[in-house]
Order: structure tokens, then sequence, then C-alpha cells
């Protein structure tokens, strides 16, 4: 099992600029989320999906979209990036028992 | 609105010592508590914790829940350079495993 991936693991975008984060497990789990880390912030819930064609907004969903059409692909999309967004993005499934599997990692910077 | 709180916010202590750390919160679903490790990538877990008082150990980590008083704490004894890492608590708030997560805990060991 390759666990939980996300590409890329950098990005430097321009202001205005939309781009695509991608997220894929391979551990058929239903639940999977996107979070964003900021120093001294801990990671706060962007949007979070229960199933495939079923998504939700968490605490910070301004500026990005997501959607599920399959149960292991869940891509975060940026429509028009802002320099607030430079930030570190973690995508994660949720397995048994509240087990939470998270990949490594996007750190994307706006100029 | 959902709060999960931790202190200290940093803590630097010598190889051996040991470290307690503190999560409270304010939640209106409580589901679980998670505890989880973070060492400059993605957060790995380490406990999960859903009744008071029964105390999770693994290894020189031991953790705890009292949800009368509504907090945890993370212990680790005999500290290493390896535990050097950024400590995130998260409460569970949902049966889908949608967690809100404290600011957390930077622990630096020195030798």
């Amino acid at each position: 099992n390759a666990g939980v991936t996300q590409t890329p693991k950098f990005q430097v975008l321009k202001t205005g600029q939309s781009m695509t984060l991608q997220c894929a497990q391979d551990m058929n789990h239903e639940y999977m989320s996107w979070y964003r880390q900021d120093p001294g912030m801990g990671l706060r819930l962007i949007h979070y999906s229960v199933g495939a064609g079923i998504t939700d907004q968490g605490e910070v969903p301004n500026g990005y979209n997501v959607s599920r059409s399959t149960t292991e692909d869940f891509p975060l999309r940026l429509l028009s990036a802002a320099p607030s967004q430079t930030s570190v993005y973690f995508c994660a499934s949720r397995g048994d028992y509240s087990r939470q599997y998270f990949g490594p990692g996007t750190r994307l910077t706006v100029t | 609105e959902d709060k999960v709180v931790q202190s200290p916010l940093s803590l630097v202590v010598h190889e051996g010592d040991t470290v307690t750390l503190n999560c409270s919160y304010e939640v209106t679903n409580f589901r679980s508590l998670l505890w989880y490790k973070q060492e400059k990538k993605a957060p790995t877990f380490l406990f999960m914790l859903t009744s008071s008082g029964i105390e999770k150990k693994s290894g020189r980590l031991s953790s705890i829940l009292d949800k009368k008083e509504l907090f945890s704490i993370l212990n680790i004894t005999a500290t290493q350079t390896g535990d050097s890492a950024v400590y995130l608590c998260a409460v569970e708030t949902d049966s889908w495993g949608k967690l809100q997560f404290g600011a957390g805990t930077q622990v630096v060991v020195t030798p």
C-alpha cells in the first residue's frame, strides 16, 4: 500500500493563478479531508468528503474547491491564488478506529 | 465554536527529563481525542482516547483523558533528542472523523 500520496511536494504560484493539488489513497477509505497548516496554528480543516460524490466545507473553505468522483482521489483546487494561501497543505484519509493517515504534504508559496 | 487549546506552546528540556503536555477542549460533540507527533513532515498517530481515566501507554509515552474536566495530558518520560517534535492534540467531532486541532506544543530536547 502506498497509503496517502500528494503531488506536488512544492509549488510556487503567482497571485491570481490557479492550480490543483492532487491527493490519492489506496486504502479504500470513505472519509478524506484537506487541511492547511500555518505557523503556530495547528491544522485547520478546509474541505472534507464522506464518500464519492459527497463533499462539505470545513473551517476555512474560502478560495478552495473540491470534488470527489472516485473513492481514491480527492483533489483540492485553488481558484485564484492569494498570498494568504501560502501554507503547507495536508491531505488525510480515515481508517478504522478513528485513525487518520496523512499524506506527506504540499508546501505552497504564493507571491 | 469548537476549540482545542494546548499548553505550553513550546518548551526546552534536557535529555532524561520528563515532559507533560496539556490539551483542553470545548466542543459540541466529542467522540475521541487523538495525539499526533509531527517532525517537519506529516503528523504521525500516537494515541486515541475515548474513555476517562484509562491510561494509554506506548514505550516512554503515555496519555490520559478526563472527560469531566475536558482535558488530556501526554507524558514523555526519560526524554531523548528523537522526541523533539511538535505534538498535536485533536478532537474528533463527528462520526466521520472530522478533527479540530490545537495549535501544537513544540518540544525541543537538548543533549
